[in-house]
């Protein structure tokens, strides 16, 4: 069964610093992963996905991931945090030809001036 | 409006009673999503539905019965409310997966249902 494993419930970083949200995956194929945010009081929204090809991923809002399968990780990063970045973010990951995603138990970014 | 609406966004109810939420898309995306989000859990996928007329389970279908009779609408039913039942609810959409690639989750803004 695939599952994802994302390090740290809380992750805070000062405003300007980089930002380096980790995911860990388990699947027996080769899997699509994602990377989603969650803004307050809102749906989640889709930042970037890995499905074949480059394995480092841009996204939106100057995020990019990379996916490692030697290490199964695909972690998320951005050079330069923003306040505007506070929110929780959510890794997942899905089985190739499948629709079903299955989530981390996410990871709040807090951002401080 | 366009995009993936769920009514309504908040709802207090009693254990015991029947309460259903709605979800309603306008993009004509086949496949439908319901999750729930709970504190450590993340989302989990409660039953998602790839056509109108065809539904299946996800992780934690108990308590809970969908149907879709029409492709845009995907309700989620409580027949018996429980305490357990609270939760953020997350319907969402997509496209069917095409060829290699999974196409992207469309989610809406949640409902946050109390069962007291």
């Amino acid at each position: 069964a695939q599952s994802v494993t994302q390090l740290g419930s809380h992750v805070s970083v000062s405003e300007g610093a980089l930002v380096l949200l980790r995911c860990n995956y388990s699947s027996s194929v080769p899997p699509y992963l994602f990377w989603y945010v969650q803004y307050p009081n809102q749906g989640l929204q889709l930042l970037l996905k890995y499905t074949t090809g480059a394995t480092l991923v841009k996204g939106i809002n100057g995020f990019e991931a990379e996916f490692k399968k030697s290490e199964t990780s695909f972690h998320l990063t951005k050079p330069s945090a923003h306040m505007s970045d506070a929110a929780e973010y959510f890794c997942a990951v899905s089985d190739r030809g499948f629709q079903k995603l299955v989530f981390g138990t996410g990871t709040r970014l807090l951002v401080s001036p | 409006d366009a995009g993936i609406t769920q009514s309504p966004r908040y709802k207090i109810t009693e254990t015991g009673r029947q309460v259903t939420l709605m979800c309603h898309q306008t993009w004509s995306h086949s496949y439908m999503f319901w999750y729930r989000q709970d504190l450590g859990h993340g989302l989990r996928l409660i039953y998602y539905s790839a056509a109108a007329d065809i539904t299946d389970k996800g992780e934690v279908p108990d308590g809970y019965v969908v149907s879709r009779s029409k492709t845009e609408n995907f309700p989620l039913t409580l027949e018996s409310a429980t305490r357990s039942q609270t939760s953020v609810y997350f319907c969402a959409s997509s496209e069917p997966p095409s060829g290699r690639f999974q196409e992207t989750q469309y989610f809406g803004p949640g409902t946050r249902l109390l069962v007291l």
